[in-house]
């Protein structure tokens, strides 16, 4: 069946430090990768997005990371800073579908 | 200027009873969505709308009917409500499915319900 899920349900780091948020998918057809920010008392917001033709797309300060050998999709966090603290969820859908599976989300905690 | 509104925020309310929790986009969008997100911050979703057409009907009791007046506009009508319906709801729109591939999702700032 379809799935999205995470290796790290938390993770800890130093203010100013990299951050790593991993993501794993099953589904084969899924063809365009999300991940959301959701801070504490809102509503998910988008961060950035990848599709299945790349394996890597930079943001302002984030950068997604697509290996599509091994399922495999990973949101890398420059500098992380107190306000990256939320929980992040990678989301998955293909073209033509009307339904995006999200993961079951990682919280990151920036320490000062 | 909220891009997607919720109303009401909370919600607390007794066992058996019917609520609504309604969702409105200025962003033009053709798509909306509802999501519940439990304890454990799983988002799930519940229905999705095109074009005020259902679209997305997933495994949720009939209890929870969804209504679109029109493209702007889904609310969420729960009857008979029980305790594991506690939860925090989402409305969510976005621009298009399908050729445009456009899929990013707008989310409101959520329904907190909490059933007693």
């Amino acid at each position: 069946g379809e799935s999205v899920g995470l290796h790290l349900p938390t993770l800890s780091v130093q203010e100013g430090d990299n951050s790593i948020i991993n993501c794993a998918y099953s589904n084969s057809a899924s063809d365009y990768f999300i991940w959301y920010k959701q801070e504490s008392g809102k509503g998910p917001q988008f961060i950035i997005d990848i599709r299945s033709n790349m394996d890597k797309r930079q943001g302002q300060r984030v950068t997604v990371l697509l290996n599509k050998t091994v399922k495999h999709l990973s949101l890398q966090i420059a500098a992380t800073q107190p306000g990256d603290s939320a929980v992040y969820f990678c989301a998955e859908g293909h073209t033509g579908g009307f339904k995006t599976i999200f993961g079951a989300g990682t919280r990151l905690f920036v320490k000062a | 200027d909220t891009a997607v509104s919720q109303t009401p925020k909370y919600l607390v309310t007794q066992m058996g009873n019917d609520k609504s929790i309604k969702c409105e986009q200025n962003l033009g969008h053709d798509t909306m969505y509802w999501y519940k997100q439990d304890s454990k911050k799983f988002l799930k979703i519940m229905f999705s709308y095109n074009n005020k057409e259902l679209i997305i009907n997933e495994t949720v009791p009939n209890r929870f009917s969804p209504k679109s007046p029109d493209k702007a506009h889904l609310n969420l009508h729960i009857n008979s409500l029980e305790l594991g319906d506690s939860a925090v709801y989402f409305c969510a729109s976005s621009q298009d499915r399908g050729l445009a591939g456009e899929e990013t999702q707008y989310f409101g700032p959520g329904t907190r319900l909490l059933v007693l």
